[in-house]
């Protein structure tokens, strides 16, 4: 079964810092891996996704992550965060079968001006 | 294009009622996916329909059903709600059933079970 597990439930930044939001997966076979972001009352937005086709996603609003197969990671990062940033988000696998997500835990981002 | 839409947005109920949440996808979206989301268990999946055939079911309770029609709008139904049903529902639409399709996730439905 295929799994994703983020570490870090909260993660505070200052405002103009680096933004690094982890995420290892667990697959058995080459991974779908996704980045989406979720502000408060709201559903969620697609930031990025990885596909095989590169290593590192650029996404939406300067986000980017690295596919590191060695290492079994997704990690999320921005140069420098803004107070917009401040919002839930979620690492997500797709499963082999179909348009399944399994979802990891979340990390809510804090943004301190 | 118009985005997912979910409707109603909010939702009281108490123990023992049913409740249908209806979701509209994506114009030409023949995909619509289900999930519940929990403070507890997090975001889980519920079940996906494709040319309204139910594709894949997670691990949830009979009394969770759902179905989707001919123009691509789905619902989805629980019977004899419980105090752990409170939850948001989110419908996320796609237009294909393949592995790493985007999918994209409407406002969801905030159900509060009394």
């Amino acid at each position: 079964a295929q799994s994703v597990t983020q570490l870090g439930s909260h993660v505070s930044v200052s405002e103009g810092a680096l933004v690094l939001l982890r995420c290892n997966y667990s697959s058995s076979v080459p991974p779908y891996l996704f980045w989406y972001v979720q502000y408060p009352n709201q559903g969620l937005q697609l930031l990025l996704k990885y596909t095989s086709a590169a290593t590192l996603v650029k996404g939406i609003n300067g986000f980017e992550a690295e596919f590191k197969k060695s290492e079994t990671s997704f990690h999320l990062t921005k140069p420098s965060a803004h107070m917009s940033d401040a919002a839930e988000y979620f690492c997500a696998v797709s499963n082999s079968n179909g348009n399944k997500l399994v979802f990891g835990a979340g990390t809510i981002l804090r943004v301190k001006s | 294009k118009a985005g997912v839409t979910q409707t109603p947005r909010y939702l009281i109920k108490t123990r023992g009622q049913q409740v249908t949440l209806s979701c509209s996808p994506i114009s030409g979206h023949r995909s619509v996916s289900w999930y519940q989301q929990t403070p507890g268990q997090g975001l889980q999946f519920l079940f996906e329909y494709f040319s309204e055939t139910q594709r894949n079911k997670g691990n949830f309770p009979g009394r969770f059903s759902g179905r989707q029609f001919s123009n691509s709008r789905s619902e989805m139904n629980v019977s004899t709600l419980e105090l752990g049903d409170s939850a948001l529902y989110l419908c996320a639409s796609s237009s294909q059933v393949l592995q790493g399709e985007t999918q994209y996730f409407g406002p969801g439905t905030r159900l509060l079970v009394l």
